[in-house]
C-alpha cells in the first residue's frame, strides 16, 4: 500500500491550526493508521494509532481522523515545538510510511 | 520507563556482514513484538524486520521488507532481553540509520531507540 502525504511543507504560525493529509493507495483495513512526530537528530514518536487514538502522554492539540483511503493528522493552537516532519504509516498491509509533510512553525 | 538502546553499527564495505544489537528495558520484554526500521540520510522511513513474541506463540515468526530478505536476519534473546539484526552481503543502499522499535498491538511502532547509524561504502 503506497501512502501519499499533502502538502509537502506547511508553514503556519503559532496558535494556528495543521491540517495534515494521508491518501492510500487501497483501503486500510480497520483504520490501521499511524501517525509519528519526527524532530531533527531524534527517532520518530509515536502520535496517534488506529486513526484516531492518542499514544499515551500526546496532548489533545493532536487529533487524528478518517477512514478507507483518506486519513488526517490536526494539530489545533501550534506551538514552536510543533516544527518536525510527520509520517503517516498504515499496518494493514505489512508496514509502509508515507513519505512526510514538513510542519514549520514561524 | 521503556528504553531501547541499538549498538553494533558502524562503517562497512559492500558485501561485508554487520550485527546489530537492542538492549531493551522498562518493560516486559518477551510480551511484544519488536521490529526493525530504518531510514537512509535525508530520507524517510522504512520498515525492515519483525519478530514475533514467542510468549505469545509457538516459535518466532519473522517478516522482512522486499528489500533485505534472504539477507537480513531478525532474532531475539527474551533471556538478555535483546533484539538483534543479522545483515549479510550488505549493499550501499543499506546506507541508514537503523531504529529498534517495540510493536505495539498491531504493526505499529510505540517506542523507538535512538537508532545506529550504518554505512557501507567502498
Amino acid at each position: 500500500i503506497v501512502l501519499t502525504q499533502s502538502p509537502g511543507t506547511l508553514s503556519l504560525s503559532p496558535g494556528e491550526r495543521a491540517t495534515l493529509s494521508c491518501r492510500a493507495s487501497q483501503t486500510i483495513t480497520s483504520s490501521y493508521l499511524a501517525w509519528y512526530q519526527q524532530k531533527p537528530g531524534q527517532p520518530p514518536r509515536l502520535l496517534i494509532y488506529g486513526a484516531s487514538s492518542r499514544a499515551t502522554g500526546i496532548p489533545d492539540r493532536f487529533s487524528g481522523s478518517g477512514s478507507g483511503t483518506d486519513f488526517t493528522l490536526a494539530i489545533s493552537r501550534l506551538e514552536p515545538e510543533d516544527s518536525a516532519v510527520y509520517y503517516c504509516q498504515q499496518y494493514s498491509d505489512s508496514a509502509t510510511f508515507g513519505q512526510g509533510t514538513r510542519l514549520e512553525i514561524k | 520507563q521503556v528504553q531501547l538502546v541499538e549498538s553494533g553499527g558502524g562503517v562497512v564495505q559492500p558485501g561485508r556482514f554487520l550485527r546489530l544489537s537492542c538492549a531493551a528495558s522498562g518493560f516486559t520484554f518477551n510480551y511484544f513484538g519488536m521490529h526493525w526500521v530504518r531510514q537512509a540520510p535525508g530520507k524517510g522511513l522504512e520498515w525492515v524486520a519483525f519478530i514475533w513474541s514467542d510468549f505469545w506463540i509457538d516459535g518466532s515468526g519473522t517478516y522482512y521488507a522486499d528489500s533485505v530478505r534472504g539477507r537480513f536476519t531478525i532474532s531475539r534473546d527474551n533471556v538478555k532481553n535483546t533484539l538483534y539484526l543479522q545483515m549479510n552481503s550488505l549493499r550501499v543502499d543499506d546506507t541508514a540509520v537503523y531504529y529498534c522499535a517495540r510493536g505495539g498491538g498491531k504493526w505499529y511502532f510505540d517506542f523507538w531507540g535512538r537508532g545506529t547509524p550504518v554505512t557501507v561504502s567502498s
